[in-house]
């Protein structure tokens, strides 16, 4: 079993909608929960990093944990075309940057 | 600032050549890694290190070398390229602290023949 399991998609929406990505994770260990947007032949960029549980939001994105189920999720509200790319998490142990990335959800919002 | 930069932004190598991934950061950051990434398998880590002079492995870090004598550099080398190696290589750098958050080069593509 993986230790981060991520579903590739592709998943298309229409501009507009709201979208839900989604990661499962197998260590309790993890504390530090990023999640990283990657256009097209770029490197990834941080969009959200939240430690341990709860909710973060910024701007239209919000990062939820829940660590008792170790689900781990990120939600775009009004998606845009310029949303479109593959979304990747990420998990690590507090005190290492050895992350661990889920191998990312690509996501394609129609216009 | 430039963040972190790589050179080359692509690279095709003969089966047994070596080479050198140049990286660079002038954000004064202690850790740097580096990743590689291939279809369906996601990034994985090859080394890291927490400051100059300390490196350490990763996941994946066989075929490998790297050595970190300044803070801003952190050369990745390939001794004897394999055709298994062909993938798109990304640095990465981070400060130590509360965030724990790393920020990525733009990828050098590598190709193995």
């Amino acid at each position: 079993q993986k230790e981060v399991e991520q579903d590739p998609g592709p998943l298309s929406v229409p501009e507009g909608a709201i979208v839900s990505l989604n990661c499962t994770y197998s260590n309790s260990a993890f504390q530090y929960f990023m999640w990283y947007r990657q256009y097209s032949r770029k490197g990834p960029e941080l969009l959200m990093y939240t430690y341990s549980s709860g909710n973060k939001e910024d701007g239209r994105f919000t990062a939820q944990v829940d660590k008792s189920s170790k689900y781990i999720s990120l939600f775009i509200r009004d998606s845009q075309p310029s949303d479109s790319a593959t979304y990747l998490c990420a998990v690590s142990t507090s005190g290492t940057y050895k992350y661990i990335f889920g191998t990312g959800t690509r996501l394609k919002v129609l216009a | 600032n430039a963040g972190v930069t790589q050179t080359p932004k692509f690279q095709v190598l003969k089966t047994g050549q070596s080479m050198t991934l140049q990286c660079a950061q002038d954000m004064n950051h202690e850790y740097m890694s580096w990743y590689r990434q291939d279809p369906g398998m996601g990034l994985r880590l090859i080394h890291y290190s927490v400051g100059a002079g300390i490196t350490d492995q990763g996941e994946v870090p066989n075929g490998y070398n790297v050595s970190r004598s300044t803070t801003e550099d952190f050369p990745l080398r390939l001794l004897s390229a394999a055709p298994s190696q062909t993938s798109v290589y990304f640095c990465a750098s981070g400060n130590s602290g509360a965030t724990d958050t790393q920020y990525f080069g733009p990828g050098t593509r590598l190709t193995v023949l």
